[in-house]
């Protein structure tokens, strides 16, 4: 029954190590997004792909990187990884315009 | 840019009280959204409204898409402990590629058993 899988659902890193968080989806929605959320905050767009197309938020960091190769995966590549960069990852994924969200990927960087 | 007032930013209810939650926005959507979070989760969909006016229920949830376009209402009633976590609306212009949400502050309900 999964529809968006988040792998791992926790990561923890060293300041500066380059970190990959993953995610899929069995629904063949041509659209997926990844977010960035702080504790007690709404999720942050960072971006977003409309098939192989990709939309780059402005004030997404350089820091932060995505490769779709496929329909079903899309990579959240964080080359340096800050202290504040700690937070929940989520991807999210539409067809019709609605999203749908994975269960995410709490990153913490040591 | 687009900004959406969720209100309350918390609320502390007894368990089987109704409780009300809204969104106001300084422009218009076509879409309005209404997620549920648990801790440590994504958040999940409760309610999707695609027309003005539009009322629409799932199960003790209600969700209204205000007529002007610019508000939205969550209603839950007979509230239970699982009711608990944090509700998101978010509004949505689709078209093109352009799928963005913008979302609300969020709710914060926690609910005495």
């Amino acid at each position: 029954d999964a529809m968006v899988i988040q792998n791992p659902r926790y990561q923890v890193t060293q300041f500066g190590k380059p970190v990959t968080l993953s995610c899929s989806q069995t629904l063949n929605h041509n659209v997926m997004y990844w977010y960035q959320q702080k504790s007690s905050q709404a999720p942050k767009l960072l971006f977003h792909y409309y098939d192989k197309d990709f939309n780059n938020e402005a004030d997404t960091p350089d820091n932060f990187q995505s490769r779709r190769p496929n329909t079903s995966f899309c990579f959240l590549d964080i080359r340096s990884p800050g202290l504040g960069d700690a937070a929940m990852y989520l991807c999210a994924t539409s067809g019709q315009g609605t999203q749908y969200f994975g269960p995410g990927t709490r990153l913490l960087v040591l | 840019g687009q900004q959406l007032n969720q209100s309350p930013q918390s609320m502390f209810i007894q368990e089987g009280e109704d409780v009300s939650m809204n969104c106001t926005s300084s422009s218009i959507f076509n879409t309005w959204l209404w997620y549920k979070q648990d801790p440590g989760e994504g958040p999940v969909l409760l309610i999707a409204l695609y027309k003005a006016g539009e009322l629409t229920s799932n199960g003790r949830l209600t969700a209204q898409f205000g007529i002007t376009r610019k508000d939205s209402f969550l209603n839950i009633s007979a509230s239970i402990p699982s009711d608990v976590g944090i509700y998101f609306c978010a509004g949505q212009n689709s078209g093109g590629s352009n799928y963005k949400l913008t979302f609300g502050k969020g709710t914060l309900l926690t609910v005495n058993p």
